[in-house]
């Protein structure tokens, strides 16, 4: 079974500012995805950004964007113009081939300062 | 279309009782997975079922049981409750399983306190 881990218990960035959350998994599967998630204080739990292993490029959503990193099993998300509504809890997750049972990381608490 | 709606969203019940937690799936979903979100454990998940049929257990003792209903509603309960179930309750649904890389779209979630 997949184990996703964080290192990063907290974080904080300057409003307008780029913070990279860092992310190393392992799995002996060649079909999985990585996923990160936000959970701001409402607990709501909200897919941030998704990439698929088979696929090389890195994928971006707006001001969100990972750098995998395969072989290294490292799937890191930066945030570009961090804004004081991205403080949440980040969490990274994988599902191994076709299963659901999604293996999250402990989190890291971003703080975005004004 | 509706979001992942879970009932209730906070629950207060005391050690020995039994407690049963309601997710409804976004329309057209099939699978319904649950998750334990506690400080010390972090998410972990719990089961997953996909037209009403369990397909996926984590680790958990047999005191957390599920079911799904036709219309792909899920209820998660909780016999003989113990300090430690107190937790935060995710519910997630996703068009189906078997597949691919589904995403997963979660419920506000359930809080319980167990006292």
């Amino acid at each position: 079974a997949q184990t996703v881990t964080q290192s990063q218990p907290e974080m904080s960035v300057q409003e307008a500012e780029t913070v990279t959350l860092s992310c190393t998994y392992d799995t002996s599967e060649n079909n999985y995805y990585l996923f990160w998630y936000k959970q701001p204080p409402s607990r709501q739990m909200i897919l941030v950004i998704r990439q698929e292993a088979y696929k090389q490029q890195n994928a971006t959503e707006n001001r969100f964007s990972v750098n995998f990193q395969k072989a290294a099993k490292s799937f890191s998300l930066k945030i570009s113009d961090s804004q004081l509504g991205d403080t949440a809890m980040y969490f990274c997750a994988a599902i191994e081939g076709i299963n659901n049972d999604m293996r999250f990381g402990a989190g890291t608490r971003l703080t975005v300062k004004p | 279309k509706a979001g992942v709606t879970q009932t209730p969203r906070y629950l207060i019940k005391t050690r020995g009782q039994q407690v049963t937690l309601s997710c409804s799936p976004i329309s057209g979903h099939r699978s319904v997975s649950w998750y334990q979100q506690t400080p010390g454990q972090g998410l972990q998940f719990l089961f997953e079922y996909f037209s009403e049929t369990q397909r996926n257990k984590g680790n958990f003792p047999g005191r957390f049981s599920g079911r799904q209903f036709s219309n792909s509603r899920s209820e998660m309960n909780v016999s003989t409750l113990e300090l430690g179930d107190s937790a935060l309750y995710l519910c997630a649904s996703s068009f189906t399983s078997g597949a691919l890389g589904n995403e997963q779209f979660f419920g506000p979630g359930t809080r319980l306190t167990v006292l």
